[in-house]
């Protein structure tokens, strides 16, 4: 069972350069996120899916886009990397049965540098 | 806006000792979580609380939620270098839409 798989784990951009990270999960999960981990700032969200075709925006979505067109995969995509995207990404999913607190589970992260 | 705030931000320990993380905020939580990272892997889910003034334990780990559901903070006794990484909170509010606010984090080091 593999979870929550993100390809690629390592990139380099160069400014203004396009690029689309993968996020894959086998666990069935309604809800999945897209959250970027800077030092000292925890994990912020940039964009959600409640569900396969819904997307919404997070606490820092601008400069990024997303789209769930399978409820398997979630995708972000970067139109114009810019230097303050450097930092490392985060997918994550969960499955909140009614009543019940939600519980992420996540990949291992994309670490992405923007010169 | 960051609306959890962890305390201390840094922490570097020796093996043995006991410690306390904090993690605070002014706005209420149907649920707190703490999650443990390790470098290059993404968080893992320690424990989930629920209730105010809810206390689990998991081994070594003593987590409690505050009675207002503001606040929580995660004890560790007798800490062992594996214990090493970065403690992270999380929130969920009631019709958040299932989404959880991270705190800032408190990198862990224990050392022999």
């Amino acid at each position: 069972n593999a979870g929550v798989t993100q390809t690629p784990k390592f990139r380099v951009l160069k400014t203004g350069q396009s690029m689309t990270l993968l996020c894959a999960q086998d666990m069935n999960h309604e809800y999945m996120y897209w959250y970027r981990q800077d030092p000292g700032m925890g994990l912020r969200l940039i964009h959600y899916s409640v569900g396969e075709g819904t997307t919404a925006k997070g606490e820092v979505p601008d400069g990024y886009n997303v789209s769930r067109l399978k409820k398997q995969n979630f995708l972000l995509g970067l139109e114009s990397a810019a230097p303050s995207q450097t930092s490392v990404y985060f997918c994550a999913s969960s499955y909140s049965p009614e009543g019940r607190a939600t519980e992420a589970f996540f990949g291992q992260g994309t670490r992405l540098t923007v010169v | 806006t960051q609306l959890l705030e962890q305390s201390p931000q840094f922490l570097s320990i020796q093996e043995g000792e006991n410690l306390t993380v904090y993690c605070n905020s002014s706005s209420v939580f149907s649920s707190l979580q703490w999650y443990r990272q390790e470098p290059g892997e993404g968080p893992v889910l320690l424990v989930t609380v629920v209730t105010g003034g809810e206390v689990k334990k998991l081994k070594r780990l003593t987590f409690q939620f505050g009675d207002a559901r503001k606040d929580s903070s995660l004890h560790i006794t007798a800490a062992q270098p594996g214990d090493t990484g970065l403690y992270l909170c999380a929130g969920e509010r009631w019709g958040g839409g299932n989404k959880l606010t991270f705190g800032t984090g408190t990198q862990l080091k224990v050392e022999l």
